[in-house]
């Protein structure tokens, strides 16, 4: 059973471009969270999909945007990259079962994403 | 609004002693509570949860947490430690499940 899956691996970009990071979330899984880890902090939530809508977001300004595909997974865009932006990109699936429920999300191996 | 303190970004301990990472939420309602362990340039692995039940939580690798309400306190502890413990660890709090709120980190060193 493959967990979840992120690629690329690693990505540069330089300041102004647009990137997009994909993700295949563990098998039976229909939520996708994405969080980004700046270098030496925790990882911050920046939204969550599930049945192809944004459920919940964090606070990113509007040029980080997602998208999920009916086979559930997912894709996080940034538009007009900024230096900040080079971080650890990490996205966790899990299964939904409502809410005021637990839900144990499963991390993939993450995207380093470096801004020149 | 949720959120979590780590105490101490940096812990160093001798191999064969006893790992105390601390961790203190804060919530408005009953929350959800978690330790997770970073390998270097790896994602994260849940070492244990606190969903309401148990309040001492035992994880895997030997680790384990008490929950603490009237401290507002998830420490993880574990007796013993061990050179493959050395790692980056995070606590993170969750209200709704529908994201987590991380603390900043504490990095494990395990002296021989």
């Amino acid at each position: 059973d493959a967990g979840v899956t992120q690629s690329p691996t690693h990505l540069i970009k330089t300041r102004g471009q647009q990137v997009t990071l994909r993700c295949s979330p563990k098998s039976g899984h229909d939520t996708v969270s994405w969080y980004q880890q700046a270098l030496g902090q925790g990882p911050q939530f920046i939204f969550q999909y599930y049945e192809e809508e944004e459920r919940q977001r964090g606070n990113f300004p509007d040029r980080f945007s997602g998208h999920q595909f009916p086979n559930y997974s997912s894709e996080l865009n940034v538009n007009a990259l900024l230096l900040g932006d080079s971080a650890l990109y990490l996205c966790a699936s899990s299964v939904f079962t409502g809410t005021g429920s637990y839900n144990e999300q499963f991390f993939g191996p993450g995207t380093r994403l470096t801004v020149l | 609004a949720q959120s979590v303190t780590q105490l101490g970004s940096h812990v160093s301990v001798s191999e064969g002693a006893l790992v105390l990472l601390r961790c203190n939420y804060s919530s408005s309602v009953p929350p959800y509570l978690f330790w997770y362990v970073q390998y270097p340039n790896q994602g994260l692995q849940l070492l244990l949860k606190y969903t309401s039940a148990a309040t001492l939580v035992k994880g895997i690798n030997g680790f384990e947490a008490e929950f603490k309400k009237s401290e507002t306190s998830f420490h993880l502890t574990k007796p013993s430690a061990h050179m493959s413990d050395a790692a980056e660890y995070f606590c993170a709090v969750s209200e709704n499940n529908n994201d987590m709120r991380f603390g900043a980190g504490t990095r494990l060193t395990v002296k021989p």
